[in-house]
Parts: C-alpha cells; structure tokens; sequence
C-alpha cells in the first residue's frame, strides 16, 4: 500500500530533550516536506527537500533541523524542543513534476 | 496581509444545498492553486486542482480569477459526508514552497 508514515504519532517530552520524529514514504517520491498546524494559523511549512541531500527552508524552519540522506526518509529533528513547538506534524511527499502531496497520519506533540 | 486569505466559517447548510467557498491570495505570481480536504485533525487530502478555465469533478467545481486574486470551491448538492475543513493551497512562482490558508468549515447538517 502506497503510505507516508511517522513516527511516533503522539509525543510527550520536556523541553530541552532532543527529539526526532521519523518520515518514510514507500512511492519513491522525490520531493518530502514538513508542516505544522496549529489552531487559527494552518499548516505552515517548517522544510522541504527536492531529493537526497537537497532541502531548504520554508516558512518557520527555526528551531528544527532535517536531514534527507535517503530518498524515502525524511526526519525532523528538534534539538531542544520548547512549548512553542507543541503542535500537530505533518509530513508529506509528491512525485517531481506533478503537484499532489501525500500526507503522513500526523504527528502530534507536547512540549512542557 | 496573510498571503492565503479563508473565511473560517463555519458554513452550516442543510443536506442537498449549494455552498460556495471563496479563498483570497496577496502574490499575484502564484502558479498553482489547489484544494485539500481535512477531516478533524486528519490528514489532508487533495481535493482537485484549480485551472484558469475551472474545473469540475462530479459536485465540486473550482475556479481560479487571477484578476482578483481569488479561488472558488462550489459544493452541489451537499451531503453529510462533505462536513469537513476546506483547504485553500497556493504555490508562489519561481518556489516549491506551499503556503496554505487556514481553512473554511463545512458543517452539512441533516
């Protein structure tokens, strides 16, 4: 079955406590992105990677860190996660040159 | 100014009415425009694509005025399983960014 998946879906931690939350896509799709979504804001694109090795910034990247050494794995890293970052992940996937993205189950987070 | 605009609702109407929902952008070089359906805090979802000349796709019909700077979702004949959050989505030129609006709600009511 054609799937993004994260891991884990919810989450609890303190702040301070690196954390990473996993992405994987099994349709071979080049481009992977992160989003956050919080009440009366919407998704908002944290990064976003073109293909292996390849990612850039989008709308609020600070505070997180991604790396993209696979093609089907996509993690977002926190390295010192705080309350602001409490919120709902979602990573998503699309194959280069068309415009549909797939979307992960979500993620949700609590930092305290 | 945000740069995707949606009025959040929510829109109530009952089974079988007409509802339309319109989504405002600020960057007149955007090139791609789309809707997602999210279902409570689920993932969204790509609804359809929205093209200058409109697009239909069975009860749903979009449209796209670059004049005005706005999308439309028109939703016939609504049924109970369309409640959901409409997604307003656009891609700025030149980018492989997506800036998405936060949402308009859709209650179909019995």
């Amino acid at each position: 079955e054609a799937q993004v998946t994260q891991n884990p879906r919810y989450l609890i931690t303190v702040t301070g406590k690196k954390l990473t939350v996993t992405c994987s896509q099994n349709m071979n799709h080049e481009y992977m992105s992160w989003y956050r979504q919080d009440p009366g804001l919407g998704l908002r694109q944290i990064y976003y990677s073109m293909n292996v090795e390849v990612t850039d910034k989008g709308d609020v990247p600070e505070g997180y860190k991604v790396s993209r050494k696979e093609k089907r794995n996509f993690p977002l890293i926190l390295e010192s996660p705080s309350p602001n970052q409490t919120s709902l992940y979602f990573c998503a996937s699309r194959r280069s040159g068309e415009y549909e993205q797939y979307f992960g189950p979500g993620t949700r987070l609590t930092v305290t | 100014r945000k740069e995707v605009e949606q009025d959040p609702g929510p829109f109530n109407v009952p089974e079988g009415a007409t509802v339309a929902f319109n989504c405002t952008y600020s960057n007149s070089a955007s090139q791609s425009f789309f809707w997602y359906r999210q279902d409570c805090r689920k993932e969204p979802k790509l609804l359809m694509s929205v093209y200058s000349s409109g697009n239909e796709d069975g009860r749903f019909t979009a449209q796209l005025n670059r004049a005005s700077q706005y999308i439309s979702l028109l939703i016939r004949d609504s049924k109970l399983s369309d409640s959901a959050t409409y997604l307003c989505v656009v891609t700025p030129a030149g980018t492989y960014k997506y800036i998405f609006g936060t949402g308009t709600r859709l209650k179909v009511l019995a």
